[in-house]
């Protein structure tokens, strides 16, 4: 089956400072790619939608200037938190669609921000 | 936008009983209904899927049910075991290349 990786698995950063996840399509390759942030005992929220060689689309209430999206090309996009505040504090979720079948989705990323 | 309710959040059922959890949507043009099934700290794992051209599809002991007139679907698991314990998302989406929005999520307890 389809594999999505996902860089780093987990990361802790001090407050202030920009964390940096990668998602990867490793066996596909990926015109449309999601991010979703999923809190404690909550559901998988979208944050945006990623397009390769265009801008992402963030949904309501998500900043795009904190969050910024880059999908450089048809296996990678990244997810850079500005400024990271303990609220930011989450797993990070990406999944990448193949346009012919389910979307994949990568292993996750456990942010902690001090 | 899209809204997916999901019910019950908490289902507690004894081992080789059956579990039926259930959704309902808002967009009529949501046409993919996926369950996903995840364990603390790990990635959505689909367990089964319908598209809208058909109203029922099963997979040995899970079945989903569709009815698009009435905008609701639900996850039918029989013969539960305690390996089945786990959070189950429901999630509609327009098809490839769209947005899955997810349901709240319901925490099924199968006890042995």
């Amino acid at each position: 089956g389809a594999v999505v990786s996902q860089h780093p698995s987990w990361v802790i950063c001090k407050s202030g400072t920009s964390v940096k996840i990668e998602c990867r399509s490793l066996d596909f390759q990926a015109t449309t790619m999601f991010w979703y942030r999923q809190f404690p005992k909550q559901s998988l929220m979208l944050m945006a939608t990623s397009n390769e060689g265009s801008k992402a689309t963030y949904e309501q209430g998500v900043e795009k200037d904190k969050f910024l999206i880059n999908h450089a090309s048809l296996t990678l996009s990244t997810l850079t938190v500005t400024s990271a505040h303990p609220e930011d504090s989450s797993f990070y979720i990406c999944s990448a669609d193949p346009l012919y079948n389910e979307q994949f989705f990568g292993p996750g990323t456990r942010l902690t921000v001090l | 936008g899209e809204n997916v309710e999901q019910h019950p959040s908490t289902l507690s059922v004894q081992e080789g009983d059956s579990a039926v959890i259930k959704c309902t949507y808002s967009d009529s043009a949501s046409n993919y209904f996926p369950w996903y099934k995840q364990e603390l700290g790990k990635r959505p794992q689909l367990i089964i899927d319908i598209r809208s051209n058909v109203g029922e599809k099963k997979d040995q002991r899970i079945a989903v049910t569709l009815n698009k007139t009435a905008k609701h679907f639900s996850l039918h698991i029989t013969e539960t075991q305690p390996e089945d314990s786990a959070v189950y998302f429901c999630a509609a989406s327009r098809g490839y290349g769209n947005k899955l929005v997810f349901g709240a999520g319901t925490i099924l307890r199968v006890k042995s």
